[in-house]
């Protein structure tokens, strides 16, 4: 089955600073690669999708790439600021099988001060 | 107001009791989700719906039951089968097809034991 890994351990950096968090896959290639922003208590809330042909990624300050080779996906937040302190949660959309998302089980970022 | 609501937002049970968490969207979204996160996990799936009258078990089906009688509703019942029923539950919901699914999460209800 598909499994997803994210760094368990909190990332802490200095505002300003770029973050970047990531997220290994293993077995099944996805069609879609999407990144989610959980705050303490809420229900997460969608960042950004990047699909299965795409390299890279752009929203304003957040950049996602995708690498199906090493089955891997990056997020990075440039020039970060406290605000941007949450969990992120990468999931997959696996198209061969079931319709629903697989979540990993998320990095959380500090930005400090 | 387009959105998802879960209610309530903290429910507590007593052993051997069902409970049953609502899910209500207007986004006339046809898929819809229950989520189950405990603490410092991610969110496993529970059961899914991709159309009225019909659903999926997810990972964890074991000790719940669903109903998609309406587009816009999808309870969720905890049953007294399941025996570690405290977590947080996050109902979602998106379009099937097209060139997104990305989901929309509920606020969430926190189900704590008596």
């Amino acid at each position: 089955s598909q499994k997803i890994e994210q760094n368990s351990e909190a990332l802490n950096i200095q505002e300003g600073k770029t973050a970047t968090l990531t997220c290994n896959y293993t077995n099944y290639s996805p069609a879609y690669l999407q990144w989610y922003r959980q705050d303490p208590g809420r229900g997460p809330v969608f960042l950004l999708l990047i699909r299965e042909n795409e390299k890279e990624k752009r929203k304003e300050r957040l950049k996602v790439t995708f690498d199906t080779t090493l089955k891997q996906s990056l997020f990075h937040i440039t020039a970060s600021q406290p605000a941007d302190s949450a969990t992120y949660l990468c999931a997959l959309d696996i198209r061969a099988g079931r319709r629903a998302l697989t979540f990993g089980s998320g990095t959380r970022l500090q930005v400090q001060p | 107001d387009g959105g998802i609501t879960q209610s309530p937002k903290y429910l507590f049970r007593k052993e051997g009791q069902n409970v049953t968490l609502s899910c209500e969207q207007n986004l006339n979204h046809d898929a819809m989700y229950w989520y189950r996160q405990d603490p410092g996990q991610g969110l496993r799936l529970i059961y899914y719906s991709q159309i009225v009258n019909d659903f999926q078990k997810g990972d964890i089906a074991e000790g719940y039951s669903v109903s998609r009688e309406k587009k816009e509703s999808f309870p969720l019942t905890v049953t007294s089968a399941q025996k570690n029923p405290t977590a947080f539950y996050l109902c979602a919901s998106s379009i099937v097809g097209g060139p997104q699914e990305t989901q929309y999460f509920g606020p969430g209800t926190r189900l704590l034991v008596l």
